[in-house]
């Protein structure tokens, strides 16, 4: 079945420039998170959504990052006047509502990759 | 921060089992313990994850010790494909969702 979409794969900005990257979760899950990878790193922490709440997002670096989920699927990570600190993979993971253990396992999509120049 | 602590780096004979020890002394007694793999380029991938009993599904088998300080994953016969990063993971819990931690995971290379 379809899993998590996002959209573009790659993307070059260049410093000063706003971007906009979309998450697809899969169709019915509640929950979905954004994190961002820098190369050789783990993934770490940026936002959580359940339906088009944002719970937590105590781990956005800089009031530049923005995250939103309007109608409680699709969700946009924007990141205004892009630094070179900003390159990095980012992840977007859905999650069903919790099953009998208390916890869905999250579902992570391929990433979008920010080079900013 | 992390709660877990893995080898960054392992090696593994294709066809041998591959043994990835995760140590979590710190971890409360109703903290599962998650593990998760990263094949390069791609996101993350879901495994297994386990409370205080063994578990196995069809990827792979999860062996807690009974103080729970420490559980190993084992991928019973490791193939070329299994060549990933390994996340062991103690998730916290809020709010009907669960925010991973995620530390530098062992880094599994299978080899011919």
């Amino acid at each position: 079945g379809a899993g998590v979409s996002q959209s573009p794969r790659y993307k070059v900005a260049k410093r000063g420039q706003d971007v906009a990257l979309r998450c697809d979760p899969i169709s019915g899950h509640v929950s979905l998170f954004w994190y961002q990878q820098a190369l050789g790193q783990g993934p770490e922490f940026l936002t959580y959504f359940q339906n088009e709440a944002q719970l937590d997002k105590s781990g956005l670096p800089s009031d530049r990052f923005f995250a939103e989920r309007p109608e409680g699927s699709v969700s946009t990570l924007k990141i205004q006047r892009t630094q070179q600190e900003d390159s990095a993979v980012y992840l977007c993971a859905s999650s069903p509502p919790p099953g009998g253990q208390g916890y869905s396992p999250l579902h992570f999509g391929n990433g979008t990759r920010l080079t900013v120049t | 921060d992390a709660k877990t602590t893995q080898p960054t780096s392992m090696d593994c004979a294709e066809g041998r089992a591959a043994n990835l020890p995760c140590n979590h002394s710190t971890i409360s007694g109703n903290e599962y313990v998650y593990w998760y793999r990263q094949i390069h380029s791609q996101g993350p991938q879901y495994i297994i994850h386990g409370l205080k009993n063994n578990e196995t599904n069809e990827m792979a088998s999860l062996i807690i010790t009974e103080d729970r300080k420490s559980s190993t994953l084992i991928l019973p016969h490791a193939t070329l494909r299994d060549t990933a990063v390994y996340y062991c993971i103690a998730p916290e819990f809020y709010n009907q969702g669960g925010k991973l931690i995620f530390g530098q995971g062992t880094e599994l290379s299978v080899k011919p």
